[in-house]
């Protein structure tokens, strides 16, 4: 079965300064997705980056970008010039992409951002 | 507008009560999830499905029970063998079969459970 694993239940930043949130996963599959969301104080569910397992180039979506190494298993989300509006509970999923579980979406514990002006 | 919707918003049960959430989707969607999550922590996989007719259990899924008989929607029953139900219950889907820029999981606003 895959896991997911957040060690950090907690980080803060101070505002427009780096932060790094760390995520490893177990899994015995070779091609899979991974995910990080971002839920703020409304509980909506939104999506922040995606990595696909069979590329090697490390995905950036504005100000958020990922560490992805495969050999360790881990996926690690950077925010860079951090925002108020950053300050959330961030998840780190894994999805199948093939075997009979193909599509099961698994989180990880989650990780509150603090964000301090 | 495509999207998930959940209702009720928020749910209250009584002690003994089956109680079932709904979750819709227009997206044409080929997975539907349920999780459960309680304050402060993660999302717990209840049941999952990638077709119709045909779900799999996930990691908490004593105590509920799932029927995928349309694509676009997927209930959720609280049945009385679950001891511990009052928590927020979030419902998403996804394509399974499509590009790649199209695997992230959408999700709907959720239902707040509470046994009173």
């Amino acid at each position: 079965a895959q896991t997911v694993t957040q060690s950090q239940p907690e980080m803060s930043v101070q505002e427009a300064e780096t932060v790094t949130l760390s995520c490893t996963y177990d899994t015995s599959e070779s091609d899979y997705y991974l995910f990080w969301y971002k839920q703020p104080p409304s509980r909506q569910m939104i999506l922040v980056i995606r990595q696909e397992a069979y590329k090697q180039q490390n995905a950036t979506e504005n100000r958020f970008s990922v560490n992805f190494q495969k050999a360790a298993k881990s996926f690690s989300l950077k925010i860079s010039d951090s925002q108020l509006g950053d300050a959330a509970m961030y998840f780190c999923a894994y999805r199948n992409a093939g075997g009979t579980s193909y599509g099961k979406l698994t989180f990880g514990q989650g990780t509150i951002l603090t964000v301090h002006p | 507008d495509g999207g998930i919707t959940q209702s009720p918003k928020y749910l209250f049960r009584k002690e003994g009560q089956n109680v079932t959430l709904s979750c819709e989707q227009n997206l044409n969607h080929d997975a539907m999830y349920w999780y459960r999550q309680d304050p402060g922590q993660g999302l717990r996989l209840i049941y999952y499905s990638q077709i119709v007719n045909d779900f799999q259990k996930g990691d908490i899924a004593e105590g509920y029970s799932v029927s995928r008989e349309k694509k676009e929607s997927f209930p959720l029953t609280v049945t009385s063998a679950q001891k511990n139900p009052t928590a927020f219950y979030l419902c998403a889907s996804s394509i399974l079969w499509g590009t790649d820029v199209n695997t992230e999981a959408f999700f709907g606003q959720g239902t707040r459970l509470t046994v009173v």
